[in-house]
């Protein structure tokens, strides 16, 4: 069926450097995409989200690119900091609702 | 304003039980869904309500079920629970409104199948 996954399972970097994490996707109808940040004991945390009719979108140190043509989308933080340090998971839906489908994380380990 | 929250924190059953599981949305928001996240299976989709009715659903057996009161809290239903059933349960909750269809979470329920 249908799924969207993760490349990496596990991504260290240094304090200050900037974090990419990327998704591929398989459903070319995904219209709504959303990243989310799970800290350990807590719900996934909304961070950016983005539509298909757009390729990037930014928020504050967080950046999210969307190439339809590969369907891969990735997220981007930039002077990674020690609170960054979570699970991060790409989900999409089609057609509005809540109906995600979540890719299956990365561990974004940060170091000092 | 408080955020998605959800009862009991914890909670433990034995098998052939059942289980009812507690959330209450964002005040405002009227959408409420339920996915359950386990390590082997990653977050999936269980339902969704809106206005006291289910207008999705995912995968499960019809041993899960869930329901919408007319403040749009939810609560969910698991009958005679397996091992596999343990997992933890995520409510979220969204606001509906065209061009902000944002998913908020709750902290989530986690239940151990004993």
């Amino acid at each position: 069926g249908e799924s969207v996954g993760l490349h990496l399972p596990t991504l260290s970097v240094q304090e200050g450097d900037n974090s990419i994490i990327n998704c591929a996707y398989s459903n070319s109808a995904s219209d709504y995409f959303i990243w989310y940040k799970q800290e350990s004991g807590k719900g996934p945390q909304f961070i950016i989200d983005i539509r298909s009719n757009m390729d990037k979108r930014q928020g504050q140190r967080v950046t999210v690119l969307l190439n339809k043509t590969v369907k891969h989308l990735s997220l981007q933080i930039a002077a990674t900091q020690p609170g960054d340090s979570a699970v991060y998971f790409c989900a999409e839906t089609t057609g509005g609702g809540n109906k995600l489908t979540f890719g299956t994380g990365t561990q974004l380990k940060v170091e000092l | 304003k408080a955020g998605v929250t959800q009862t009991p924190r914890y909670l433990i059953k034995t098998r052939g039980q059942q289980v009812t599981l507690s959330c209450s949305p964002i005040s405002g928001h009227r959408s409420v869904s339920w996915y359950q996240q386990t390590p082997g299976q990653g977050l999936q989709f269980l339902f969704e309500y809106f206005s006291e009715t289910q207008r999705n659903k995912g995968n499960f057996p019809g041993r899960f079920s869930g329901r919408q009161f007319s403040n749009s809290r939810s609560e969910m239903n698991v009958s005679t629970l397996e091992l596999g059933d343990s997992a933890l349960y995520l409510c979220a909750s969204s606001l509906e409104r065209p061009g902000d269809e944002k998913l908020f979470f709750g902290s989530g329920t986690q239940l151990s199948v004993l």
